[in-house]
């Protein structure tokens, strides 16, 4: 049983637009929720992560948006770049991330 | 800085064969991690360690064994290797007090049991 389900699959964005992937989970006792990109032939690597005291993180292109109340969560990229072509993974945790669930994954390609 | 340094990248391997696959990582993190991952799945926890000696399972630890002898390496053993074990492992570490969370891979094995 998937704790975090992850879409879309795979999503193709033109350079310039928004990339937008979304995360739910289950478990209402996690409290670490990180996104992770990974480029092909590399391990994954932490991009951006959310506590849920706050709705909204924004670093660079890159924003969290949380929705405690729909367990939900997603990373919006903006004025996407084909350097952002990668797989990215929405993650939950609970406290010190022994037992971190990840969701499926995203294939995201920009074209230029 | 090194990081996370797991070998081998790539091996083939034939059903029932035994082989370990080492982590090591030169951050001086307590924590380290053995996940496997396979297409559309994400990546599945195997065996985890809070620290040398100690060492607990996580989601899909069967047909897997580790050791933490050291702060510094994990190994993974896989004895009698089946199809099943196919797969893309990434060895992590963090740190034992951080409270970011944040993993750091290595860059994975590739491994084919056929």
């Amino acid at each position: 049983q998937q704790q975090v389900k992850q879409s879309p699959q795979s999503l193709i964005v033109q350079k310039g637009g928004i990339s937008i992937i979304n995360c739910a989970y289950e478990n209402t006792a996690f409290d670490y929720f990180p996104w992770y990109q990974q480029f092909p032939g590399k391990g994954p690597a932490l991009l951006i992560a959310i506590r849920p005291d706050v709705s909204e993180k924004k670093e660079g292109r890159f924003t969290i948006s949380f929705n405690k109340s729909a367990k939900q969560f997603s990373l919006h990229i903006m004025d996407s770049q084909p350097g952002d072509s990668a797989t990215y993974f929405c993650a939950a945790s609970i406290g010190n991330n022994n037992d971190m669930r990840f969701g499926a994954g995203t294939r995201l390609t920009v074209k230029p | 800085n090194a990081g996370v340094t797991q070998t081998p990248k790539f091996r083939i391997l034939k059903i029932g064969q035994s082989m370990t696959l080492q982590c090591t990582q030169d951050m001086n993190h307590n924590y380290m991690y053995w996940y496997r991952q396979d297409p559309g799945m994400g990546l599945k926890l195997i065996y985890y360690s809070v620290g040398a000696g100690i060492t607990d399972k996580g989601e899909v630890p069967n047909g897997y064994n580790v050791s933490r002898s050291t702060t510094e390496d994990f190994p993974l053993r896989l004895e009698l290797a089946a199809p099943s074990q196919t797969s893309v492992y990434f060895c992590a570490s963090s740190g034992s007090r951080s409270n970011t969370g944040e993993l750091f891979f290595g860059e994975g094995s590739r491994l084919t049991v056929l």
